[in-house]
């Protein structure tokens, strides 16, 4: 009963290294986002994708990239991190863009950039 | 842009009666969801609402008036445990931003004994 799966949990990074954030989930769901989250500003996309193969850009997709080349996994690239990207991520699947179902969260990557 | 606002912070006491308010101005309209988000979890989903009226699920219930660009969840009953951020998020449903679920930022809610 996995659900939305997200790795790290927690991770550190010096200004100008990069990442990925990993995110699966097991329950066949077309439709995969990442959202940042900032104390005051609620949750905010950085990217979604509709499909394998399909990905497009949120609110606030600067620095990070995305792939799409399963219906499973959607990892988050930090291209060259900045202090500014110190945020809590979140991954997010639902069963598509027009369902009335909701998005299941991960349970979150907490990153701090130094 | 698509506008959602909410309070950003509401305080009750045990077994009271709360009313969380939600507005929104976005171009189309293709369901609201609220949901729940404890300190350092993940949101979790609490109600969903698409036509207007009420919807009742337990000691929560959601109402929306489209023509009014107008939501609130109501808590009945309150307990400790209810002490948590609420989350209002429309999906405009419209052109480019089809499928994306658009957040307000949060009310947090704090239950006293």
């Amino acid at each position: 009963n996995a659900g939305v799966t997200q790795t790290p949990k927690f991770q550190v990074l010096k200004t100008g290294q990069s990442m990925t954030l990993q995110c699966a989930q097991d329950m066949n769901h077309e439709y995969m986002s990442w959202y940042r989250q900032d104390p005051g500003m609620g949750l905010r996309l950085i990217h979604y994708s509709v499909g394998a193969g399909i990905t497009d850009q949120g609110e606030v997709p600067n620095g990070y990239n995305v792939s799409r080349s399963t219906t499973e996994d959607f990892p988050l690239r930090l291209l060259s991190a900045a202090p500014s990207q110190t945020s809590v991520y979140f991954c997010a699947s639902s069963t598509g863009p027009i369902s009335n179902q909701p998005q299941h969260f991960g349970d979150g990557t907490r990153l701090s950039i130094l | 842009g698509q506008n959602i606002d909410q309070p950003t912070e509401m305080t009750a006491t045990e077994g009271a009666i709360v009313q969380i308010n939600c507005t929104y101005q976005t171009s189309g309209f293709n369901g609201l969801f609220w949901y729940q988000q404890h300190a350092g979890e993940a949101p979790t989903f609490l109600s969903y609402n698409v036509l207007d009226g009420l919807e009742e699920k337990g000691r929560f219930s959601s109402f929306l008036s489209r023509s009014k660009g107008y939501s609130y969840l109501l808590l009945k009953e309150l307990q400790m445990k209810d002490s948590a951020s609420y989350l209002c998020a429309v999906k405009p449903g419209r052109g480019s931003t089809l499928g994306r679920l658009y957040f307000g930022r949060g009310t947090q809610l704090t239950v006293w004994p």
